[in-house]
């Protein structure tokens, strides 16, 4: 069974400043698909990002992008220059092969308070 | 990006009732998924469906049915709602194109029942 945890519950960073979310997975696949959704505050779940295990570099999209450790099954989500509208909650999201296709198992979510 | 709607978007309901939430995606994607959001237990799939006529089981499936009459809709069917099924739903479809595997979200629709 896969499983993703992402043990930051809460994170308070000022503005424009630099911060990184974490997440780790556990998975008996060799081919997997790692995600990051955020939660606005109105309720939306909007994809970020996405990282295929297979790709040795590290996806960046925009002012997000990720660190993928594949040794420690890690994949972290960092945002540079942050703004005020990059407060949300952030979900990691995992994708096997196996156990039913396409189906993702989300982490309980980092809530992330950006301070002006 | 995959447009994906939701109706209604807040719903209450009263015990015993019968409950239909309904989603349709324009981007003609084949797989469509229901999941429940409840605090303390993030998001959890429901069901889930890979094309027209076709509904599978997800995590927690009790109590609830699904139905995929076309390739654009999908309904989660509450027969007999009960309080435990309060909750925040979200549809999501995904499938092949540039993203393929990345599933999009509706606005969700907020249930309470009674």
């Amino acid at each position: 069974a896969q499983k993703v945890t992402q043990t930051q519950t809460s994170i308070s960073v000022m503005e424009k400043t630099t911060v990184t979310m974490d997440c780790v997975y556990e998975t008996q696949d060799s081919s997997y698909f790692l995600f990051w959704y955020k939660q606005t505050a109105s309720g939306e779940i909007v994809f970020l990002i996405r990282q295929d295990s297979y790709k040795k570099e590290n996806a960046t999209v925009g002012h997000y992008s990720l660190n993928f450790q594949k040794p420690k099954s890690s994949i972290g989500l960092i945002i540079t220059a942050t703004q005020i509208e990059d407060s949300a909650v952030y979900f990691c999201a995992m994708r096997g092969n196996t156990g039913g296709a396409d189906r993702l198992t989300f982490g309980k979510g980092t809530q992330l308070i950006i301070q002006p | 990006e995959a447009a994906v709607t939701q109706s209604p978007r807040n719903k209450v309901a009263v015990t015993g009732g019968k409950v239909t939430l309904s989603c349709n995606q324009t981007n003609n994607h084949n797989n469509m998924y229901w999941y429940r959001q409840d605090t303390g237990h993030g998001l959890r799939l429901i069901h889930y469906s890979y094309g027209a006529g076709s509904t599978e089981k997800g995590d927690i499936p009790d109590g609830y049915k699904a139905s995929r009459p076309s390739q654009e809709n999908f309904s989660l069917i509450l027969e007999l709602a009960t309080p435990s099924q309060t909750s925040v739903y979200f549809c999501a479809s995904g499938g092949l194109g540039d993203n393929q595997d990345t599933q999009y979200f509706g606005p969700g629709t907020r249930l309470l029942v009674l």
